[in-house]
């Protein structure tokens, strides 16, 4: 298996566009779960899903952030509008005991 | 509710010598220990985990760690650091209480530099 992937790698917007983080779980994961990651926030956990139902979403920011997963295979984190202090690295995960993270996507909102 | 701390933010170490990096928790029912190493840009990598048994768990890279219940704490070890593990480590829990779900609770992550 490739591992989770994540898409795109590296993002730079303006303030104000839409921006939209992929992943692809590792197959047979049932659980997959978004973070962010900053300098001054650490590590987060934004939402997690279980059998692509959300299951705890109280790390969420506010309602400029969403996320969905349609199925097992694939999922999006979208912050709409994007402002400069969601610039950050969002990482996806998945796995039922020890989680399996992606590279990560660097997002740069200007 | 579950939680962890990592009282060190960085720990320098000689290559060669021995390396500790200190994590304690905090959970409701039996914890479920986790290591996670983080290298520069890249996500973090699974290193090892305490689910019951042997108090010494043997790990990735030659590290180990020790649980120990009275202290609550989970301390990462290896005896002899190299230039190569500098990274940024985290410590994680999870509460093995059916409502827990399968979320992990990271600490905030202690940054291991080791000199040549």
């Amino acid at each position: 298996d490739a591992g989770v992937i994540q898409s795109p790698r590296h993002e730079v917007t303006e303030m104000g566009q839409e921006v939209t983080l992929r992943c692809k779980p590792i197959s047979g994961h049932n659980s997959l779960f978004w973070y962010r990651q900053t300098m001054m926030r650490g590590l987060e956990l934004l939402i997690y899903f279980n059998n692509n139902v959300p299951i705890d979403d109280s790390g969420m920011p506010e309602d400029r952030f969403s996320a969905k997963m349609p199925n097992a295979s694939f999922s999006t984190l979208k912050i709409q509008p994007s402002e400069p202090r969601d610039s950050a690295v969002y990482f996806c995960a998945s796995g039922e005991g020890i989680q399996y993270f992606g590279a990560g996507t660097r997002l740069s909102v200007l | 509710a579950q939680s962890v701390a990592q009282p060190e933010d960085q720990v320098n170490v000689a290559e060669g010598n021995p390396l500790t990096v200190k994590c304690t928790y905090s959970v409701s029912g039996n914890p479920y220990l986790f290591w996670y190493v983080q290298y520069p840009n890249r996500g973090l990598q699974f290193l090892l985990k305490y689910i019951t048994g042997d108090n010494l768990v043997k790990g990735s890279y030659g590290f180990e760690a020790e649980f120990n219940k009275s202290q609550t704490s989970f301390h990462l070890k290896k005896p002899s650091a190299l230039v190569s593990d500098s990274a940024l480590y985290f410590c994680a829990v999870r509460d093995d209480k059916h409502n827990a779900g399968n979320m992990l609770t990271f600490g905030g992550g202690t940054r291991l530099m080791v000199k040549p």
